[in-house]
């Protein structure tokens, strides 16, 4: 069980603005950076957004990450077909001498 | 371009030991500010990180699996390798590797192999 939450649906039509949020705690997201992941259907994830608010080169700017106090939110803003995937958030963890964690995952449907 | 590619057995009887290894080609695995580690991925559900190791061959692990995992380096061949003993049904798997730059992504991992899934079964 991940100590890091997400919806497990979100959806839009195209061109719409999506949100995914991933909420956690002190020991994780409080004190360390937030990554995103994309999963598209049958291959492997994707890094989409690294130290809270990065784009590796290659992500459109559609994507942002923004992150405050123990939550962190994905944003999709002009929603395309392509976009339809498994989103996931992930963060160190303080406890337990260091654990790398993943959200529970977030599905995101195109309408 | 970096890139890495899993191998091992697809099917691994129970109690066994599982054990896959990691190719990293286009690239240097004794880069000092990468670490490259195991993640899997259940059919179905979410995704698990299982450890990772500095090409120095520092290591760390998830506490959940850590009594029966070992993560190991060979810099000379450029792989990277996972063995996770006393399998059982609940450890059938896409197990994938990937790379953490410190200096590029941070604690993200990228890039990603493309997976290998392992199927625990008599």
């Amino acid at each position: 069980q991940s100590v890091l939450t997400q919806p497990p649906s979100a959806s839009g039509t195209p061109g719409q603005r999506v949100t995914i949020s991933c909420s956690g705690s002190s020991s994780n997201i409080g004190g360390n950076t937030v990554n995103w992941y994309q999963q598209l259907p049958g291959t492997a994830p994707k890094l989409l957004i690294y130290s809270n608010s990065q784009r590796p080169s290659g992500v459109p700017d559609r994507f942002s990450g923004s992150k405050s106090g123990t939550s962190a939110s994905l944003a999709i803003s002009g929603l395309q077909s392509e976009d339809e995937a498994d989103y996931y958030c992930a963060t160190w963890d303080d406890s337990l001498n260091g654990l790398y964690v993943f959200g529970t995952g977030t599905k995101v449907t195109v309408l | 371009q970096l890139q890495l590619q899993e191998s091992g057995p697809g099917l691994v009887k129970p109690s066994e030991t599982l054990s896959l290894t990691c190719t990293v080609s286009g690239g240097s695995i004794s880069s000092s500010s990468c670490y490259w580690g195991w993640i899997r991925q259940p059919p179905g559900k979410g995704l698990e990180w299982i450890g990772s190791i500095y090409y120095s061959g520092s290591t760390y692990y998830n506490p959940s699996l850590k009594s029966r995992v070992t993560i190991s380096v060979d810099t000379s061949k450029k792989q990277f390798s996972l063995k996770l003993s006393s399998v059982t049904a609940a450890d059938t798997a896409v197990y994938y590797c990937a790379r953490q730059d410190q200096a590029a992504t941070g604690t993200g991992f990228d890039p990603w192999g493309q997976g290998t899934l392992v199927t625990v079964s008599s």
